[in-house]
């Protein structure tokens, strides 16, 4: 079963706008993960914030993470055409054995210019 | 892109033939992981390999076997393939860092099970 849900599941907004995704998820983790996958290409790391941690920034990225309520959201800031893809919240278990990862679904976003 | 390749890059075949995938890394990174890309199901985790000769099922592992010989290969094979095998797959690679882990992906294989 999936560990991590996203939300909305597609998102259209205009260039310049704030694109936020949500991601819940069900189990203890070690780290949450969000992954960038343009059309017909594989996925590409953007960030990755531990269960200690409570946000965290990479250029016009920004994660937060609430252990608490086992959700995280990924806010795009000054949004591009060129941010248009998939977006997917992976998730690393506590006690894992493999580092294995289980993905979302994912959120499409779509950037207008 | 890190250095991953995956073989080949689209493939139509039959019901009830069987058919491997191979993917090639150059990081020499211990972990390497198949997965599936199905419309509204994310990615979801066939087997991975945690070393050379050391493999273990994932989520989605039914009807698939893999093989590792190899440090720089992980080989994916559906030894009878059926339609509901038709998906889009991706090899990833990773490397123990500390508690985390990030993973790098391939470009991934189109597979069409007629």
């Amino acid at each position: 079963s999936q560990q991590g849900e996203e939300d909305p599941q597609a998102l259209s907004i205009q260039e310049g706008e704030n694109a936020t995704m949500n991601c819940s998820y069900k189990t203890s983790i070690n780290n949450l993960q969000w992954y960038r996958q343009n059309s017909g290409r594989g996925l590409v790391h953007l960030i990755l914030i531990r269960s200690n941690e409570r946000e965290k920034h990479s250029g016009r990225l920004r994660v937060t993470l609430d252990t608490s309520k086992k959700s995280s959201s990924l806010l795009i800031t000054a949004s591009r055409a060129a941010d248009t893809a998939s977006y997917f919240c992976a998730t690393q278990a506590a006690l894992e054995y493999g580092n294995k990862l289980v993905f979302g679904a994912g959120t499409i976003l779509r950037v207008k210019s | 892109d890190a250095g991953i390749t995956q073989s080949p890059r689209h493939k139509v075949t039959e019901t009830g033939t069987p058919v491997t995938l191979r993917c090639h890394q150059t990081e020499n990174h211990r972990y390497m992981y198949w997965y599936r890309q199905d419309p509204g199901h994310g990615l979801r985790l066939i087997h991975y390999s945690y070393g050379v000769k050391d493999t273990d099922k994932g989520e989605v592992s039914d009807g698939y076997s893999v093989s590792r010989s190899k440090t720089e290969d992980f080989l994916l094979t559906l030894e009878s393939a059926t339609s509901s095998q038709t998906s889009v797959y991706f090899c990833a690679i990773g490397e123990r860092g500390g508690k985390a882990e990030t993973q790098y992906f391939g470009p991934g294989t189109r597979l069409l099970v007629l």
